[in-house]
């Protein structure tokens, strides 16, 4: 069985420093993963996601995040927080079979200080 | 990109009656559709995986004479809230999913649905 296991529920950070959002999984077969961002009274966008290839993604809003087999970990990160990236993060992995839902996180939340 | 769409975005309706909320695929087809449930502070719930021309399947404690899900197109599935009570009140989010040639299944999800009962 695939899970997804988001460390800290809250981070906070200054505007301008390291963003790091930690995810790390478990899965019995290669895994395929996303990172989902989820503003206030909205649904879900998608930021990034590893499928195959490159282990170290690049995804939108300048968020990137490295695939790490040997750690089984997806952590996101950004080099410099902006006011905007405040928002709640789901990190998700896809299940094998055609037709079955991404299995999420319980999510952490993003907090930007000036 | 794939686009989905719900509505309405927000309602809020008297305890006892029924509400039903849609959920469209605008430029793609989806064969499966899910319904979750979003309380504050949290992650999403799935409620159901709604797939077009057969009946939905629900996720264990989650009634589905409460919450009825029809999916009668490729494009669209409904989720009615019945006899709907304060407890019910949540953010509903659906998805529709995509089986791509890299064999993993992508979600595209609509913006959601605030329903607040009275």
């Amino acid at each position: 069985a695939q899970s997804v296991t988001q460390l800290g529920s809250h981070v906070s950070v200054s505007e301008g420093a390291l963003v790091l959002l930690r995810c790390n999984y478990s899965s019995s077969v290669p895994p395929y993963l996303f990172w989902y961002v989820q503003y206030p009274n909205q649904g879900l966008q998608l930021l990034l996601k590893y499928t195959t290839g490159a282990t170290l993604v690049k995804g939108i809003n300048g968020f990137e995040a490295e695939f790490k087999k040997s750690e089984t970990s997806f952590h996101l990160t950004k080099p410099s927080a902006h006011m905007s990236d405040a928002a709640e993060y789901f990190c998700a992995v896809s299940p094998p079979q055609a037709g079955t839902a991404l299995i999420f996180g319980k999510g952490t939340t993003l907090s930007v200080s000036s | 990109g794939a686009v989905v769409s719900q509505h309405p975005s927000w309602v809020i309706c008297k305890s006892g009656t029924s509400v039903k909320i849609e959920c469209r695929s605008l430029d793609f087809q989806a064969t499966t559709m899910f319904w979750y449930r979003q309380f504050p502070k949290q992650s999403l719930m799935l409620m159901a995986t709604s797939n077009e021309g057969s009946k939905a399947t629900y996720e264990q404690g989650v009634e589905k004479d409460k919450f009825l899900i029809n999916h009668a197109s490729l494009t669209l599935s409904t989720l009615t809230v019945t006899s709907a009570h304060p407890e019910d009140s949540s953010f509903y989010i659906c998805s529709a999913t995509l089986w791509t040639s890299g064999d993993y299944n992508e979600q595209f999800f609509g913006p959601g649905t605030r329903l607040t009962v009275l």
